[in-house]
């Protein structure tokens, strides 16, 4: 199983970007590479996800190092709405059940401040 | 359309004594999920749902049980609770094979005294 490796805690000013590292030096071919937040012990929202290509939706954008090996989730501006657990997740793929099982690690806390 | 909804959302039990969670969704999604969190942890996977009548295990199923009789609802059941399973209980639902996008619910805190 692909494992990543993410800082445990950040902190980013009110209105820059935040940028969230995550290391997964040991990713499949075939597999994806999620975010996810988690808000003051509420259930986790997901983010955003991509295979190799840059992703960027209406909350954040992604960056995939060619090698693969590497990402940045960047939120634009943040705000103190976005201070939260973020989580980094490379799909695992079962192939007997046909399904993907989103497995958690810590994830990095990010705290923004006014 | 409530999307994931999780009952109890809080639950005090004696050691020994059994219940269950109920996860419903309202999606018509064909995955479902359980987790557990405990304090300053990330989320652990239980047990998993890949359709109707099917379950299988994931990180930490021992002394959980799991049932999908109906597609909309996902049941999880402690037989003899244990302070161990203290923690706080999420359940999830996607659609995609690939777990594009899962919801999910809001939690039950429960308490094994």
């Amino acid at each position: 199983d692909a494992k990543t490796t993410q800082p445990t805690s950040m902190d980013c000013a009110e209105g820059r970007a935040a940028n969230l590292p995550c290391n997964h030096s040991t990713i499949s071919g075939n597999e994806y590479v999620y975010w996810y937040r988690q808000i003051h012990s509420q259930g986790p929202q997901y983010i955003i996800h991509g295979l190799k290509n840059n992703e960027t939706n209406e909350m954040a954008s992604l960056i995939i190092t060619e090698d693969r090996k590497s990402s940045t989730l960047i939120l634009p501006h943040a705000t103190l709405r976005d201070t939260a657990v973020y989580y980094c997740i490379v799909l695992i793929r079962e192939y007997a059940s046909n399904t993907g099982k989103l497995i958690f690690g810590q994830g990095t806390t990010l705290q923004v401040k006014p | 359309n409530a999307g994931v909804t999780q009952t109890p959302k809080f639950r005090v039990l004696k050691t020994g004594q059994s219940m269950t969670l109920l996860c419903a969704q309202d999606m018509n999604h064909e995955y479902m999920y359980w987790y557990r969190q405990d304090p300053g942890m990330g989320l652990r996977l239980i047990h998993y749902s890949v359709g109707e009548g099917t379950t299988a295990k994931g990180e930490v199923p021992d002394g959980y049980n799991v049932s999908r009789l109906k597609k909309q609802n996902f049941l999880l059941g402690l037989e003899s609770a244990a302070p161990s399973q203290t923690s706080v209980y999420f359940c999830a639902s996607s659609y995609s094979k690939r777990n594009t996008e899962a919801f999910f619910g809001q939690g039950t805190r429960l308490t094994v005294v």
